[in-house]
Parts: C-alpha cells; structure tokens; sequence
C-alpha cells in the first residue's frame, strides 16, 4: 500500500517568506509526528497528533512553527518569517495506534527546506 | 530524559566484510522501545528494527543481526558480507513508554567499497 506521501520535496524560500510543508500519512493511521533533520544529524521531534488532536508540540523551536491536522488526516507545517536557521529537512512519520501504545513510526521522504 | 548515542561517525568497510554499528541508550523508564532506521541516499527513513526492553533476544534477520544488552544499555546492529546497497546512514532510536516520540542518536554513515 502506499507509505507517508510529503510535498514539496524541495522548497527554496527567501527569508523571512512563510511557507507550508504538507503530510499525507499512511491510511488508517491514527498518530502522525513532524521532526527537523538538520544536515549531519538525526532527526529532531518537532510535534505530535493523535488524530486531529495536536498532543505534544513542546519541539517547536519558535512560535513561528505552527502545525495542524484538521481531519485527522492530511497535515501541514507551516513555519512563518523563515530565518536560515530553518533550514533543515522535515520530516513527516505516522504510526497505526494511538498514545500510550508505542507503535512504530513510517517515515515520509521529507521536505527540503532551504532559506536564502 | 531518553538519549541515544552512537560514537562512531563514518564508517567504511570494503564489501563483504562484516560491520557493527554502536549505540548506547540512557532512559529512567523501565519500560522503553528500540529501533534502527536505515537513511539511504534518497532521504526516506527506512525501518529495520523495533525492541521492546523486556525482549533481549538477539535477532537476526538475513545479513542483519542485533544484539540487545540491557546490562550495558547497548544494542549494537552488524550487517554481515556487507554489500554496496549497505551503504546509508543508519539511526539507533529510543522511545519511551507513554511518550510517543523517538530519540535518535547522530546516525552512522557506512560506506561499503566494491
């Protein structure tokens, strides 16, 4: 069946533009997770839904970061006034069951993120 | 606080040799999950692996084998007769019980040279 879907795979954005870093998890899939994966190191939680409920967003870096999954299906982070230090690449995971059960976790391809 | 480390950076091996990758874990939970991710070039995680820490047993799947200490909070990875396709980074993560979120250490780049 079809795994994590992300688009764009590659955004250029010129500093202090907003942009918007879409998620289409795996069908059926109750929790989806973002993380940033800096260049050279491993990926970074960013936040967490259960559903459409946003549980754990305590890895935001900023409040320009802000994430939403309305259906409790698709997501989208949106990062406002982009600064070089958001340069990373997002990543977007779902796992089938919900919180208190640690499920495994299906990685998208990520979203490259580079801002000028 | 839950922390994976993984030492080694950059590994290169010539192909067929054997390789094992490190990773130490630190969790005050009794209760926890371990994973490796494979990263090939393309980008996408890759899982390979998941543990809980009341299952020691080693694995083994194909060339890949694990080894889960609980004594000395490691569980190495080793890919036997390494092959180019081995070449990635790969991620040792931990996961909490009732927290959901992986922990990953820095990741292991190997690099299999025909």
């Amino acid at each position: 069946g079809a795994g994590v879907s992300q688009s764009p795979r590659y955004k250029v954005a010129k500093r202090g533009q907003d942009v918007a870093l879409r998620c289409d998890p795996i069908s059926g899939h109750v929790s989806l997770f973002w993380y940033q994966q800096a260049l050279g190191q491993g990926p970074e939680f960013l936040t967490y839904f259960q559903n459409e409920a946003q549980l754990d967003k305590s890895g935001l870096p900023s409040d320009r970061f802000f994430a939403e999954r309305p259906e409790g299906s698709v997501s989208t982070l949106k990062i406002q006034r982009t600064q070089q230090e958001d340069s990373a690449v997002y990543l977007c995971a779902s796992s089938l069951k919900s919180a208190g059960s640690t499920d495994t976790q299906y990685f998208g391809p990520g979203t490259r993120l580079t801002v000028l | 606080a839950q922390k994976v480390t993984q030492a080694q950076t950059e590994i290169s091996v010539v192909e067929k040799e054997d390789v094992t990758l490190d990773c130490v874990y630190e969790t005050r939970d009794t209760t926890y999950y371990l994973f490796w991710y494979k990263q090939p070039p393309s980008g996408e995680l890759v899982f390979l692996i998941r543990r809980n820490s009341f299952d020691e047993q080693n694995e083994i799947s194909g060339r890949y084998s694990w080894n889960f200490q609980k004594s000395t909070s490691s569980f190495n990875f080793t890919i036997t007769a390494s092959q180019v396709v081995d070449s990635a980074v790969y991620f040792c993560a931990l996961s909490e019980a009732g927290n959901n979120r992986l922990a990953f250490g820095k990741g292991n780049q190997v690099v299999v040279i025909p």
